[in-house]
This record gives structure tokens, sequence and C-alpha cells, in this order.
């Protein structure tokens, strides 16, 4: 266990649909990061929070939404994606913003169709 | 968009057997290259944070070397066992605190 926690872990949703990944750390940490992997693709950084406040978005479409009400918890709020936004999201979290080990949940499976 | 090549993709090996994989990235504003271990429906962990040229680093039956000059390093695993099957992510941190992550390299140890 990493101390991160991920909710769901899978999630099917329509197109229309607007849904809501939770991202949950234990550690006291104060950076977290939202990250997109893709089939055979690299995982991809898409947010980034220091002590709540967004620092990096790696021009990730409006369609997705972070929230981070204070740091122990992130969301990442969706609405209207496509089929090509299918993908693994992982939530990780570090100490500071540094070259820290990254600790990462177990990541939501999300299919949309 | 900067490169991280992990090499091979995929692996399998037979108990008992050693191995060795490779990740490639940029000499250019190196900060730090990390080692992760994922499980199929876990987390990735961290192995190894690797910061200063020629550093080798050991954790069991897996060591680590880091070439920033050239830009590679090795993950070597000695008498791999069924418990080492998993991917292996490098992630190449630059001096803007950004990651990069490759692709991972897939190891299958056959029993």
């Amino acid at each position: 266990e990493t101390g991160v926690t991920q909710t769901p872990r899978h999630l099917v949703m329509g197109m229309t649909n607007k849904k809501s990944l939770k991202c949950e750390q234990h550690l006291g940490h104060n950076a977290m990061y939202w990250y997109k992997q893709s089939a055979k693709k690299p995982l991809e950084l898409m947010f980034v929070y220091n002590f709540k406040e967004q620092t990096e978005n790696n021009s990730v479409p409006s369609r997705f939404s972070p929230e981070c009400p204070n740091s122990s918890h992130l969301f990442l709020h969706l609405h209207t994606l496509q089929p090509e936004d299918s993908a693994l999201y992982l939530c990780a979290s570090t100490p500071t913003i540094s070259a820290d080990t990254q600790y990462f949940g177990p990541g939501t499976r999300l299919t949309v169709l | 968009i900067l490169n991280v090549e992990q090499s091979p993709q995929s692996l399998h090996v037979q108990e008992g057997d050693s191995t060795n994989f490779t990740c490639s990235f940029p000499s250019s504003n190196f900060y730090a290259l990390h080692w992760y271990r994922w499980e199929t429906a876990k987390s990735p962990e961290a192995l190894f944070v690797m910061t200063l040229n020629g550093d080798e680093k050991k954790k069991g039956r897996i060591s680590a070397t880091l070439n920033t000059k050239e830009g590679y390093s090795y993950l070597y695993i000695k008498g791999s066992q069924p418990e080492d099957s998993a991917t292996y992510l490098c992630a190449f941190l630059n001096t803007g605190n950004q990651f990069y992550f490759g692709t991972g390299t897939s190891l299958t140890v056959i029993p």
C-alpha cells in the first residue's frame, strides 16, 4: 500500500455524462498530480497541485476539470468526454514539488462509450 | 515532446535467470532518474531515485546504474523470481521539474 487511494477503480460513462474521480493521500504530502496512461503510451502528466494551488496544466482539454480542496484530496471532474479519453488515470503525491519519489494510487480505469 | 525510451518492451525469462533492461533519456538538463515497479492492478512503487552520474543503487536482487553523460540507466535483476513479474518504468526528471516517463518494460518470470 502506497498510502494513496483512488475511487472508483473502474468507471464506464457515456459521452454526455458527468462524473468525478477522487484521489486521497494519507501521507501528509503537499503536492498532488494527475496522470493519464493510454494504451501503449507513457504516463502523461495532466495537472499538478502544490499546497492546493494548481501549478501546472499540460494543455489538457477543458472537459477535464481538476479540483484540490485541501492537500489530502484531489478530484478530476469529467464532462462530455470522448471515446479517446478512455485510459487509466493515476493520481500521485510527493512531499513537495521536487525530485522526490512519487507515491501513486492504483488508478481508475475509465471507459467512455 | 521529450523522449524517454525503454527497451525491450517485454521480456520473458526463466526463474533463476538474471536479466537487465535499459532506459534512455536526454543527456541535457538532467536532474534525476526514477525507477518504478508496477504490478498489474496495483500502484506503481518506487525502486530507486538516482541523481549522480555513475550512481549505482541496490535493493535486494535488483540494482540500477546511471550514466548521465550518455543518457542511459540499466536495471538489473539477479536470479529472477515469479514475484518479480511486473512492468518496470523509468522516469526522467529535468531541471525544470518536469517528469517524463518511458512506456515500461514488461517482465514475465516463468516458474
